[in-house]
């Protein structure tokens, strides 16, 4: 089944403490892209990622970090998360190849509700 | 950067009413327009999208519009059902990025 799987659904952490949450496509997309949503904001784009070892800010980088070493991977890294971090995070794919991220569907994972206190 | 305005923000319709939203852009490198629903706890997902080659598509209740000239296109629910009841986005973009509004909260009552 074609999908975009996030790890892990829930994380509660606390302030400062370095987590990374996961995702994985098996659609060999080659754009993926980390959004967060906030009640009232929409969906807010973090990072971004064209191919591999490819990759550029969205609207809202501050405080994450992001690694596309490999096709089907795309981590989102917090290093000292904070309380403004709490959010509703979703990594999504597109195919891209000779139509780029604007041709076709994104297919979303199913979020992680993340919680720093 | 380029906007998404997306109106209304909320709308709340009788069961077996028409559902309509609208979606305004800027410039945009879309050569493709989609409509995403989501719902509680899930993800946005793909619900109908449109080429601007045609002015509008048809699947089951729901239709998309664009009028390209007005630089807005539409999603028009026909028989809006208690489960349509979801948030609904419509994507723009910006250089490589692909940038959402903040939604249109759609409620059916029964």
């Amino acid at each position: 089944e074609a999908q975009v799987t996030q790890n892990p659904r829930y994380l509660i952490t606390v302030t400062g403490k370095k987590l990374t949450v996961t995702c994985s496509q098996n659609m060999n997309h080659e754009y993926m892209s980390w959004y967060r949503q906030d009640p009232g904001l929409g969906l807010r784009q973090i990072y971004y990622s064209m191919n591999v070892e490819v990759t550029d800010k969205g609207d809202v980088p501050e405080g994450y970090k992001v690694s596309r070493k490999e096709k089907r991977n795309f981590p989102l890294i917090l290093e000292s998360p904070s309380p403004n971090q709490t959010s509703l995070y979703f990594c999504a794919s597109s195919l891209s190849p000779g139509q780029g991220p604007y041709n076709s569907p994104l297919h979303f994972g199913n979020g992680t509700r993340l919680t720093v206190t | 950067q380029q906007q998404v305005k997306q109106s209304p923000q909320s709308l709340i319709v009788q069961k077996g009413g028409i559902s309509i939203i609208n979606c305004a852009y800027e410039n945009t490198a879309f050569d493709y327009f989609p409509w995403y629903q989501q719902f509680p706890g899930k993800g946005p997902a793909l619900l109908i999208a449109i080429r601007p080659d045609v002015s509008e598509k048809k699947e089951g209740r729901f239709t998309i519009s664009f009028n390209k000239s007005a630089k807005q296109f539409s999603l028009h629910i026909m028989d809006s059902q208690p489960g349509d009841s979801a948030t609904y986005f419509c994507p723009g973009s910006s250089a490589s990025k692909i940038i959402f509004g903040s939604g249109t909260r759609l409620s059916i009552r029964p």
